[in-house]
């Protein structure tokens, strides 16, 4: 479903500890899959994608590990900073469509 | 490389009144979004244009808004006459070929 600010889990991790946020998605036929980070005041800014063809894909200091058995994906953050703290979240779409599905935000708040 | 620009960053109206939105994609991106995001509805595929064409706007809450894009590198999106359930941040993304879309920093509407 659509993220819903008023209502958005939270993750507090510590500075320099590593982040895992998680996303589920419903539609069996998305095949691409998009992180995003929003901080307060700014736009959804891409984080990294990764096609239904893997199942890994690392950026730097993050990575994105899909399950499609159970429709899960998941956003690792190595050494958590303080600037990585905003919200999270996932977006699907079929490939070739351009009609996103964006999961339920998450917010990361890193402690100092 | 320049990201999405969109103008203005803040606007407060009155009730009745006719707001502009612009956006200007990224260069050489063929296909523009215009989201709109509320702590209750999280974010909201507004319309979707495909070089320069709407191609989907089902998501134009009523005849109120408008949107058009008169060119590859301009895009506009009317509210006449605003009201103040349109309040909300506006943004406009652009991809290309549908892959990963591109958000540009939005602009905060407040109507009065």
């Amino acid at each position: 479903g659509e993220s819903v600010g008023l209502h958005l889990p939270t993750l507090s991790v510590q500075e320099g500890d590593n982040s895992i946020i998680n996303c589920a998605y419903s539609n069996s036929a998305s095949d691409y899959f998009i992180w995003y980070k929003q901080e307060s005041g700014k736009g959804p800014q891409f984080i990294i994608d990764i096609r239904s063809n893997m199942d890994k894909r690392q950026g730097q200091r993050v990575t994105v590990l899909l399950n499609k058995t159970v429709k899960h994906l998941s956003l690792q953050i190595a050494a958590t900073q303080p600037g990585d703290s905003a919200v999270y979240f996932c977006a699907g779409a079929v490939s070739g469509t351009y009609k996103y599905i964006f999961g339920t935000g998450t917010r990361l708040k890193v402690l100092a | 490389d320049a990201g999405v620009i969109q103008s203005p960053r803040h606007e407060v109206t009155e009730m009745g009144q006719e707001v502009t939105l612009r956006c200007k994609p990224i260069s050489g991106h063929n296909s523009l979004f215009w989201y709109r995001q509320t702590m209750m509805r999280g974010l909201e595929l507004l319309i979707y244009f495909n070089n320069n064409v709407p191609i989907d706007d089902s998501g134009m809450p009523e005849d109120r808004f408008s949107a058009k894009m008169p060119n590859a590198s301009f895009s506009t999106l009317k509210i006449q006459p605003s009201e103040p359930r349109d309040s909300a941040v506006y943004f406009c993304a652009s991809s290309l070929d549908r892959v990963a879309q591109y958000f540009g920093p939005g602009t905060r509407l407040t109507v009065l």
